[in-house]
C-alpha cells in the first residue's frame, strides 16, 4: 500500500511551456484534490474530483486542467507555464465520507523560469 | 466561504517546554478540523482531528481544544522534543467544494536542545 504517490518530485520550466504532474492513490479513495503551496498561504484548492470522470474547480483553477479516467489517477496539467505558478505542488486522497481523513503525497517543486 | 487564521507565524521554545499554536474560523458551519505536521521536503501528515461534538482529545503529548461559541482551536504539544520541529497547520472542512480543507498559513515551530 503505497499511499498516494506523485510523480516528479522536481521540475523546472520555461514560461509558456506546458506539462503533466501525476497523482496516483492505491486506496480506492473518491476524493482526489490537487493543492499549492506558496510561503504564507497555507494550502489553496486548485481543483477536485469526487469520482472517475467527475471534476470541479478548487479556488484557484485558473491556468491548470484536470481528468479523472480512474480512480486511482487525477493528473494536474499546467497548459502554458507562468512564473506565478512556481509553487509546492501537493495532491491529496480521501473517502467521500464527510470529515474523513485526508491523505497527501510527498509534493512536487516547480520552478518555471 | 470559510476563512481560517493561525498564529504564530514562527514558535521557539525550548525542549521539554509546552507549544501552544491558535487558529480561529469564520464558518460556524464547519465541524472538523484536523491538524498537520509537515517536515522539511514532505507532504502533510495528520496528526490530530476534532469534530464538533467535543471540546477537547488527546493522543499522548499532543491535544486540541475546540470552543465553538468562539470559533477558536488550539494545538498544544506538551514535552517537546527535536523531532517535533517542523511546520504545522491548522485547518477546517468546509463544504463548498466537497471535502474541501481550509488551511491556516501554517506554524514555524522550532524546538531547541
Amino acid at each position: 500500500n503505497a499511499g498516494v504517490t506523485q510523480t516528479p518530485k522536481f521540475q523546472v520550466l520555461k514560461t509558456g511551456q506546458s506539462m503533466t504532474l501525476q497523482c496516483a492513490q492505491d486506496m480506492n479513495h473518491e476524493y482526489m484534490s490537487w493543492y499549492r503551496q506558496d510561503p504564507g498561504m497555507g494550502l489553496r484548492l486548485i481543483h477536485y474530483s469526487v469520482g472517475a470522470g467527475i471534476t470541479d474547480q478548487g479556488e484557484v483553477p485558473n491556468g491548470y486542467n484536470v481528468s479523472r479516467s480512474t480512480t486511482e489517477d487525477f493528473p494536474l496539467r499546467l497548459l502554458s507555464a507562468a512564473p506565478s505558478q512556481t509553487s509546492v505542488y501537493f495532491c491529496a486522497s480521501s473517502s467521500l465520507a464527510v470529515q474523513e481523513t485526508q491523505y497527501f503525497g510527498p509534493g512536487t517543486r516547480l520552478l518555471v523560469l | 466561504g470559510e476563512n481560517v487564521e493561525q498564529h504564530p507565524s514562527t514558535l521557539s521554545v525550548q525542549e521539554g517546554d509546552s507549544a501552544v499554536i491558535k487558529c480561529t474560523y469564520s464558518d460556524s458551519a464547519s465541524n472538523y478540523f484536523p491538524w498537520y505536521k509537515q517536515e522539511l521536503g514532505k507532504g502533510p501528515q495528520l496528526i490530530i482531528d476534532i469534530r464538533s461534538n467535543v471540546g477537547e482529545k488527546k493522543d499522548q503529548r499532543i491535544a486540541v481544544t475546540l470552543n465553538k461559541t468562539a470559533k477558536h482551536f488550539s494545538l498544544h504539544i506538551t514535552e517537546t522534543q527535536p523531532e517535533d520541529s517542523a511546520v504545522y497547520f491548522c485547518a477546517a472542512l468546509s463544504l463548498e467544494y466537497g471535502n474541501k480543507l481550509v488551511f491556516g498559513a501554517g506554524t514555524i515551530l522550532r524546538v531547541k536542545s
